[in-house]
Order: C-alpha cells, then structure tokens, then sequence
C-alpha cells in the first residue's frame, strides 16, 4: 500500500549543529505537510509545500519538495534546544483525500 | 490561529464502559475531520475521516463498530469507544481542517490536544 518513509527515526546533535530530516513516497503526493509535535503536546502545523521543486524557509528551517513530487525534507540550521521534538511529514494522496503521516523523526538536542 | 478543543483530555474507565470523546473546531469550520490513535513514540496512526453530514471513511483493519464517529456539524465530531478493552487504551487525537481557503489543495490539519484513555 502507500507509504511514507521518513528517515532517521531518531537524531541526537550538539546545540549549534545542523539536522535534516527526510521523507519519502512510493507514490506521487499533491503536497506535503510538516508538522512539529513536542514531547507530550499534539502536532502543530509547520508548513505545506505544493510546487514540484519547491523550496520554502522559516527562519533556521528549510524545507524541500522534490522534482518528482515523491521527496521532501527539513533541514534546521543551528539547532537550539527550542527545536527539541518529533518533526513528521505528512503526504497528500495524489487524487484523494488521504493524507500519510511519515513515523516521524525525534530530534534531541544537547545544550 | 485555529484552534481545536478535544474533550476530555484524560479519562479511565472499567472495561466494558462506553467512552466519548468530542472534538470541535473552535474558530473555523471543518468539513473535514480526522481521527488518529498514536502510541508511545510512534507516529499518529490515522482510523478515520470523518466528512459532515456522511458516515465516517475507516481505515484498514478499524472496527466501525467498535469506534464510533458522529460529524453532526461543522464544528463538532465525536468518537466513542463502545465497550472498552484494556487494548483499547491508548492516546486519541482528533484533527480538523478548514473548509475556508486556498484551492483544490487540501489546508493543513490542525489537531486537538489529545485524549488520553486508560481501560481498567
């Protein structure tokens, strides 16, 4: 069945070091979305990216959609402690109303 | 910003009880709403959408019988837990999108706070 593959399941860095996490669909997404989940919060909506291609910054994070609309990623510059959380990918079926939400991936921060 | 309320936010009950738990959107209207099970550091796992006004689309493998959901309006839907089994304990998170905005294109899920369940 569709999938989102979203690697790596968990990162631990330095605060100041970089961290990217990515996702990938075995079929072609409408869009995708990011969302950040704190340890005992629920998701929050970060970002949605439409464009084949599409390139989008929220300050320290930068987030791509591939060319064939089957990849994306997050990447944080400069990691502070504030970043600490589960950050997921959600892909919108092409065609559907079905969204996929990746396993996510935990960042853990050291100050 | 949009905000979802889920009510209650903790519950614990004895096998066998039925529980409800609701999810309304607070400042803007939800054609859409989905429900979602997440399990101790793992990723929501989605049960199912829930359209206003139509029955509930479920997932693979969800027993609509034994999860219940009511999208009576725009603003409010409802899961019930029917007859509760200490397997069914879990965190239940509701979301909503925004019938308002951009195109064709689906608007971002904004998500409830969670209910966590605890069958006796």
């Amino acid at each position: 069945g569709q999938q989102v593959m979203q690697i790596p399941q968990y990162q631990h860095v330095q605060e100041g070091e970089d961290f990217t996490t990515y996702c990938n669909s075995s079929t072609t997404l409408s869009n995708i979305q990011w969302y950040k989940q704190r340890p005992g919060g629920h998701p929050v909506f970060l970002i949605q990216l439409v464009k084949s291609g599409e390139v989008k910054k929220q300050k320290r994070l930068t987030f791509q959609f591939g060319e064939a609309k089957k990849n994306s990623s997050l990447h944080i510059t400069a990691t502070q402690t504030t970043d600490v959380g589960t950050y997921f990918c959600a892909g919108r079926l092409t065609g559907g109303f079905k969204t996929i939400f990746g396993a996510g991936t935990r960042l853990f921060v050291k100050a | 910003g949009a905000v979802v309320s889920q009510h209650p936010s903790w519950v614990i009950c004895k096998s066998g009880t039925s529980v409800k738990i609701e999810c309304r959107s607070l400042d803007f209207q939800a054609t859409t709403m989905f429900w979602y099970r997440q399990f101790p550091k793992q990723s929501l796992m989605l049960m199912a959408t829930s359209n206003e006004g139509s029955k509930a689309t479920y997932e693979q493998g969800v027993e609509k019988d034994k999860f219940l959901i009511n999208h009576a309006s725009l603003t409010l839907s409802t899961l019930t837990v029917t007859s509760a089994h200490p397997e069914d304990s879990s965190f239940y998170i509701c979301s909503a999108r925004d019938r308002t905005g951009g195109g064709l294109i689906g608007q971002p899920q904004h998500f409830g706070d969670g209910t966590r369940l605890s069958i006796l």
